[in-house]
């Protein structure tokens, strides 16, 4: 059964600083990876996603890494904002039939002015 | 601004009330979704629509009903919840077969 995990569970950091969210799995036969990032009471919004066969994707400040033959991601967000305060997830996907991710338990970030 | 509309946004109820919640999307995708997410925990699957069928539950309670009347809406009926089922309620959307899920803001729904 694939386990996904986030750790640390919260972040503070001063604005400015680069931030790096780390995401462990269990079972490398994924499909592919998706970063999530989340607002309090408000839904998920996608961030990157990385098909199993990529190494990495950026988008702007973000930058996520896959590493599938240790059950690794990292999201790195340059130059950290206020704005960037929320909780962000990641979910691996098993495979190309399936449709059904397995989250991890988030990362709470701040970044504090 | 989301591309994956949930209405209400809001919603209390009583035990013995029945109301619905609803999805729409006009991405074209073919698979839809219902989570459910209690506060500080990440979203758990629930339902998974696959070109208008039902294709996964989750073992949800039968209080929990889902319906995919067309491609672009995905409805979820509620009858009879319990105080535990309160959370937030969110839907999502994907290509089927690949690419990312977008999901909505969600329900709030609370039950007294």
């Amino acid at each position: 059964k694939q386990e996904v995990t986030q750790i640390p569970a919260a972040l503070s950091v001063p604005e400015g600083e680069n931030l790096v969210l780390n995401c462990s799995f269990t079972d490398s036969a994924i499909y592919n990876l998706q970063w999530f990032r989340q607002d309090p009471g408000k839904g998920l919004t996608s961030l990157l996603l990385i098909q199993s066969s990529q190494r990495e994707q950026t988008s702007g400040r973000l930058n996520a890494s896959l590493d599938k033959s240790s059950g690794r991601s990292t999201l790195y967000i340059a130059a950290s904002q206020p704005g960037d305060s929320a909780t962000y997830l990641c979910a691996v996907r098993p495979g190309a039939a399936g449709n059904k991710l397995t989250f991890g338990g988030g990362t709470r970030v701040l970044v504090k002015p | 601004d989301t591309e994956v509309t949930q209405t209400p946004k809001h919603l209390v109820m009583g035990m013995t009330n029945k109301k619905s919640l609803k999805c729409e999307q006009h991405m074209g995708h073919r698979a839809m979704y219902w989570y459910k997410q209690k506060a500080k925990k990440p979203p758990e699957l629930m339902f998974v629509y696959s070109y208008e069928k039902l294709s996964i539950n989750e073992s949800v309670p039968s209080r929990f009903s889902p319906e995919c009347p067309n491609s672009s809406l995905l409805n979820l009926h509620l009858h009879a919840l319990q105080p535990e089922d309160s959370a937030l309620y969110l839907c999502a959307s994907s290509r089927q077969g690949e690419g990312p899920q977008h999901f909505g803001d969600g329900t709030r729904l609370s039950i007294l």
